[in-house]
């Protein structure tokens, strides 16, 4: 059973950015796809971007691009996702998951306020 | 504004069974995708339930109860979640998802009031 743990609360200030990590145990980051989702205080669920094996590149969605960098340290089995030029409105909780989301981490709150 | 339409509200009565809708937009069959399902309670993650293409291809998060089962309406390009005998414990939001190229659509989630 895989099992993502992710890492504690952050606050940024406006243009600032954040760095989450999400660790993978019970498989290794090799054998998965990982997907990052975000879901807005009261709103519902929006995908960020994510791994896809057919075309071994990782892909991110157009309202991201350019903002947002998704890595991963296969050493430590730890997939990264970092947010750059935060604004109020990226106040959010951050997900990883893996492939089609079968498996959620617990999440990660970011609160971007000056 | 989400791709897939859910209503924001549905209610049923313990023991009784919930009909949780899923619409696509006209442009993308419901025939031709998988429908995710996924439950949401307050201050958790979300929990993947199932998937449902047809009665052949279909299946089970671990651990979900056998009383969560998808369907499809194709006449109203709908994707359906059905929870028979509602427990207190299935008051949550509820998530439609298909992933039709490379990145994941969603719905704007129903939040099920067990009464």
């Amino acid at each position: 059973q895989v099992q993502l743990v992710q890492s504690g609360a952050e606050v940024k200030k406006p243009g600032a950015s954040v760095k989450v990590s999400c660790k993978v145990s019970g498989y290794t980051l090799t054998e998965l796809s990982m997907h990052w989702v975000r879901q807005a205080p009261g709103k519902g669920l929006e995908w960020m971007g994510g791994f896809d094996p057919e075309d071994g590149e990782t892909i991110y969605a157009q309202k991201f691009q350019g903002r947002v960098t998704m890595t991963e340290d296969t050493s430590t089995d730890t997939a990264y996702m970092e947010l750059s030029s935060l604004r109020s409105e990226d106040t959010a909780v951050y997900y990883c998951a893996t492939p089609h989301l079968t498996s959620w981490g617990q999440g990660t709150l970011v609160t971007v306020s000056s | 504004q989400p791709v897939l339409t859910q209503p924001p509200s549905s209610s049923a009565s313990p023991g009784e069974s919930a009909r949780l809708t899923c619409t696509l937009p006209s442009d993308i069959n419901v025939g031709s995708y998988n429908i995710y399902w996924y439950q949401q309670k307050p201050g958790s993650p979300p929990r993947y339930l199932l998937y449902y293409y047809s009665d052949s291809d279909k299946g089970q998060g671990s651990g979900v109860p056998s009383r969560f089962s998808g369907s499809k309406d194709a006449s109203a390009n709908t994707g359906i979640l059905l929870i028979s005998g509602l427990q207190s414990e299935d008051e949550a939001d509820y998530y439609c998802m298909i992933w039709p190229s490379n990145a994941p659509l969603f719905g704007g989630g129903t939040k099920l009031t067990v009464l």
